[in-house]
């Protein structure tokens, strides 16, 4: 166990939805990041934040937003879903920018 | 177009042998490369390096960079079927934030 806890576990929607993901750093931890993976595109780093501002963006995509609450919890806003963006999707977390990542257990979005 | 390319894609060995995983990579303002053992979900940290020639090493384990030649290379010695899993190669690069590439993974099988 990371200490990193993501809700929900699985996720099942349909095209056009939105949903949100959350994510709780370790205690401690200020950064947090968002990864993606899927079948075909292997793991995907889509964003950072680091103490409530974000920090690096990656592959992310535009139907796609983030934010890191006072709290340093995080969610992961995706809207107009495709079938394509079914994936597991990760948050990890770090003490500092750079610092060892501890990864949650996932969530396991599936889009119908 | 930074990559990041992983060798052997796929390996079975039997239990008390020597692996080599590689990883070679091709990004702009290189940091750190990180190496990670993903089982059934999440992945976790092995060892992040930084510096040419500088090996590190966890038990069995061991790692080593080699910047001017833009390669790691992941050993693991007396292998067990725990060491059973997929492990994945990120490069970290630095421009105006943080981004991660990440390799596909070697899927390992240590057959008893």
């Amino acid at each position: 166990d990371s200490g990193v806890t993501q809700t929900p576990k699985h996720l099942i929607t349909a095209t056009g939805q939105r949903v949100t993901l959350r994510c709780s750093p370790r205690s401690g931890d200020l950064s947090v990041y968002w990864y993606q993976q899927s079948l075909d595109q292997g793991l995907q780093f889509l964003i950072q934040y680091y103490n409530g501002e974000e920090r690096a963006k990656g592959n992310i995509l535009e139907r796609f937003s983030a934010q890191q609450f006072p709290d340093l919890h995080s969610e992961l806003n995706l809207s107009s879903l495709e079938l394509g963006d079914s994936a597991l999707y990760f948050c990890a977390s770090s003490v500092l920018v750079g610092d060892t990542q501890y990864f949650g257990p996932g969530t396991r979005l599936t889009v119908l | 177009e930074d990559k990041v390319v992983q060798s052997p894609l796929s390996l079975v060995v039997h239990e008390g042998d020597t692996v080599t995983l590689n990883c070679s990579y091709e990004v702009t303002n290189f940091r750190s490369l990180l190496w990670y053992k993903q089982e059934k979900k999440a992945p976790t940290f092995l060892f992040m390096l930084t510096s040419s020639g500088i090996e590190k090493k966890s038990g069995r384990l061991s790692s080593i960079l080699d910047k001017k030649e833009l390669f790691s290379i992941l050993n693991i010695t007396a292998t067990q079927t725990g060491d059973s899993a997929v492990y994945l190669c990120a490069v970290e690069e630095r421009n105006y934030g943080q981004n991660f590439v990440f390799g596909p993974g070697t899927r390992l099988s240590v057959l008893p």
